[in-house]
C-alpha cells in the first residue's frame, strides 16, 4: 500500500495563477482532510470531507475550494493563488472512530 | 475543544528518557488523548493515543493521571533520530464523526544532543 500520496511535491506559481493539488489514499478511509503549515506553526486545517461527495470548511478555508467525487482523492485547489498561500500543504485520510490520521509528505508551494 | 498547552521546545542527551507533559484542563468526558510526532519535511505520524492511565507501544509511554488534565508522553532512552516536533491533541470524534475536530497546536520541538 502506498497510503497517502500527494501530488505535486513542489510547485512555483505566479500570483493570479490556479492550479489542484490532488491527494489520493488506498486505504479505503472515509475522511480526508487538508491541512496548512507555515514556518514555525502547528497545522491548520483548511477544507475536509466526511465522506465521498462531501466537503466543509475547516479554520482557514479562504481561498480555497475541494471536490471529494470519488472516496479515494480529494483536491484542492486554489483560484488565484496569493503570496499569504506560500506553504507546505498536507493532506490526511483516516478511517474513523478515534482511529489516527495518515499523512501525506506534503506539497510545498510558493507563490511569486 | 479542549486546548492543549505543552512546551515550544525541549533538549536531551542521547539515551536519556524524555517526558514531554500536555496539559488539557478542560478535556471532556468523550475525549481521547493523541500524540503526533513531525520530521522536517514530512508529515506528522501517530505515536501513540489514550484515554486513562497507562498506554505503551513499541514506541512509547503515555501516563494519564486520574483527572485527565494533563498527559505525558514518555520516549525511552532516545537517540538523533527522535528529534522532531511532538504534537499533544485532544478531542473527541463522536460518532463515527472523524478528527476533524482536533486541532493541532505549535508542538513541542524536541532536539537530541550527541
Amino acid at each position: 500500500n502506498a497510503g497517502v500520496t500527494q501530488t505535486p511535491k513542489f510547485r512555483v506559481l505566479k500570483t493570479g495563477q490556479s492550479m489542484t493539488l490532488l491527494c489520493a489514499q488506498d486505504m479505503n478511509h472515509e475522511y480526508m482532510y487538508w491541512y496548512r503549515q507555515d514556518p514555525g506553526m502547528g497545522l491548520r486545517l483548511i477544507h475536509y470531507s466526511v465522506g465521498e461527495g462531501t466537503t466543509a470548511k475547516g479554520e482557514v478555508p479562504d481561498g480555497y475550494n475541494v471536490s471529494r467525487l470519488k472516496k479515494q482523492n480529494f483536491l484542492l485547489g486554489l483560484e488565484s493563488a496569493a503570496p499569504s498561500q506560500t506553504s507546505v500543504y498536507f493532506c490526511a485520510s483516516e478511517q474513523g472512530n478515534n482511529q489516527p490520521q495518515h499523512f501525506g509528505d506534503g506539497t510545498r508551494l510558493s507563490i511569486l | 475543544l479542549a486546548k492543549t498547552t505543552q512546551p515550544i521546545s525541549m533538549d536531551s542527551y542521547e539515551g536519556q528518557e524524555v517526558n514531554i507533559t500536555c496539559s488539557h484542563n478542560n478535556i471532556a468526558t468523550n475525549d481521547y488523548i493523541t500524540w503526533y510526532q513531525q520530521f522536517p519535511s514530512q508529515g506528522p505520524r501517530f505515536i501513540i493515543q489514550g484515554y486513562k492511565t497507562k498506554v505503551t507501544n513499541e514506541v512509547a509511554s503515555l501516563f494519564i493521571p486520574a483527572d485527565r488534565k494533563s498527559s505525558t508522553l514518555s520516549l525511552p532512552r532516545v537517540s538523533l533520530s527522535d528529534t522532531a516536533v511532538y504534537y499533544c491533541l485532544v478531542g473527541d470524534e463522536g460518532s463515527g464523526a472523524g478528527s476533524y475536530q482536533l486541532t493541532f497546536g505549535k508542538g513541542t520541538k524536541l532536539s537530541v544532543i550527541p
